[in-house]
């Protein structure tokens, strides 16, 4: 069974410092990989789909690298700002009886102090 | 706009009432899917749907249904059946072949 695990649960940095949140996943056969942002008491905004076969994403201050061999992902945030602060979570999405489904981790609640 | 809309945002019931969730997207996605939030537990898939007509459970289906008569829609229905309702749910909506998923706004169930 596909288990995510995501270290640290919480994080808290000074504004400005760049920091990675790290996702790990027990069976490399995944069709791809996703990074989300959640507010307090909102839905999820997507950051990042990592394709199986690509190896990276970037987007702005963003930057999200696959390992599928070891398992791992991780999300680089640049130069980290107080409205950087919330949960980010890291989903694979798993084919199962010819579906599409998403397996979570439980998050890393980031704080970026000003 | 395109985009998924869940209503209402927040919902109290009385124990032993069914209630049902609306979620609708006009993203023209075949996909759809029902997931819970509970604090320190991350997000569950209850159920769901890759095309109109069909559906699957997810891993904690006990106590809910769903229902889907048009690609638009999916509504979750939460049954006196479910032990513990309370709980943030979040509806999803994607494309197929490894597509992004995209989340609505979600509603806050409270049972008392």
């Amino acid at each position: 069974k596909q288990e995510v695990t995501q270290i640290p649960a919480a994080l808290s940095v000074p504004e400005g410092e760049n920091l990675v949140l790290n996702c790990s996943f027990t069976d490399s056969a995944i069709y791809n990989l996703q990074w989300f942002r959640q507010d307090p008491g909102k839905g999820l905004t997507s950051l990042l789909l990592i394709q199986s076969s690509q190896r990276e994403q970037t987007s702005g201050r963003l930057n999200a690298s696959l390992d599928k061999s070891s398992g791992r992902s991780t999300l680089y945030i640049a130069a980290s700002q107080p409205g950087d602060s919330a949960t980010y979570l890291c989903a694979v999405t798993i084919t199962q009886g010819g579906s599409e489904k998403l397996v979570f981790g439980k998050g890393t609640k980031l704080t970026v102090n000003p | 706009d395109g985009g998924i809309t869940q209503s209402p945002k927040y919902l109290f019931r009385k124990e032993g009432q069914n209630v049902t969730l609306s979620c609708e997207q006009n993203l023209n996605h075949d996909a759809m899917y029902w997931y819970r939030q509970d604090p320190g537990q991350g997000l569950r898939l209850i159920y769901y749907s890759q095309i109109v007509n069909d559906f699957q459970k997810g891993d904690i289906a006990e106590g809910y249904s769903v229902s889907r008569e048009k690609k638009e829609s999916f509504p979750l229905t939460v049954t006196s059946a479910q032990k513990n309702p309370t709980a943030f749910y979040l509806c999803a909506s994607a494309g197929t072949g490894g597509a992004e998923q995209y989340f609505g706004p979600g509603t806050r169930l409270t049972v008392t």
